[in-house]
């Protein structure tokens, strides 16, 4: 069965950096993009933009440039979001979501927590 | 960018009733990229309609989408307790915008 499986929640202080992985399984890896969508608390969702997982060629939403990046490992089927110089309102649950039909399996999200 | 508003804000009704979500956007986008999520407190969204009218895996078939254009609509035709949640529509047909609405809370009344 499909899943994919983030890494846990992580506490950073402003100017840091985090890396979140999501790992898949069950499927052909590069045979599906992958999604990034953030969502702050008590907030809607955005979508961050998508990875394609065969050429491993980025696209960003307007709003998620410069400071996010998205990679992959295709050895390990594992997708990657970097955000660099954290700031307080990047506080929010990370999610990653394969792209087929929109977004039809998700991640169980990671909660990045940046406070000082 | 292609703006989706949904309304209500909030829908309070009690289970065994019809609940009727729509979903308008800015500009006229291509039914086949109009999806419904399903988000309960605490939980990734669910897929539950894409291509703007057809269920995604599983999903019950008291959910039903509908629309073309501007104007889209989910509706639940009798309400089920596990159904109250927060429902977005999303485009994705725009790359590189792929677009949510704001989120329409299904209330218990």
């Amino acid at each position: 069965q499909v899943q994919l499986v983030q890494s846990g929640s992580e506490l950073k202080k402003p100017g840091a950096s985090v890396k979140l992985s999501c790992k898949a399984s069950g499927y052909t890896f590069t045979s599906y993009g992958m999604n990034w969508l953030r969502q702050a608390p008590g907030q809607g969702l955005e979508w961050m933009g998508w990875i394609n997982t065969n050429t491993g060629n980025p696209t960003y939403a307007q709003g998620f440039t410069g400071r996010f990046v998205f990679s992959l490992d295709t050895s390990v089927s594992t997708a990657y979001l970097q955000i660099s110089s954290l700031k307080a309102d990047d506080t929010a649950v990370y999610y990653c979501a394969r792209v087929y039909r929109g977004s039809d399996y998700w991640g169980q999200g990671t909660l990045v927590t940046v406070s000082s | 960018e292609i703006v989706l508003t949904q309304s209500p804000g909030t829908l309070s009704l009690s289970p065994g009733e019809r609940a009727t979500l729509s979903c308008r956007a800015s500009q006229s986008i291509s039914s086949s990229y109009l999806a419904w999520y399903q988000q309960k407190p605490g939980q990734a969204p669910r897929l539950l309609i894409y291509g703007a009218s057809s269920r995604a895996t599983g999903i019950p078939d008291r959910f039903s989408g509908s629309g073309s254009g501007t104007d889209f609509t989910l509706t639940i035709s009798r309400l089920e307790p596990e159904d109250f949640a927060v429902y977005y529509c999303q485009q994705y047909g725009s790359s590189p915008t792929w677009t949510f609405g704001q989120g329409t809370k299904v209330e218990i009344k």
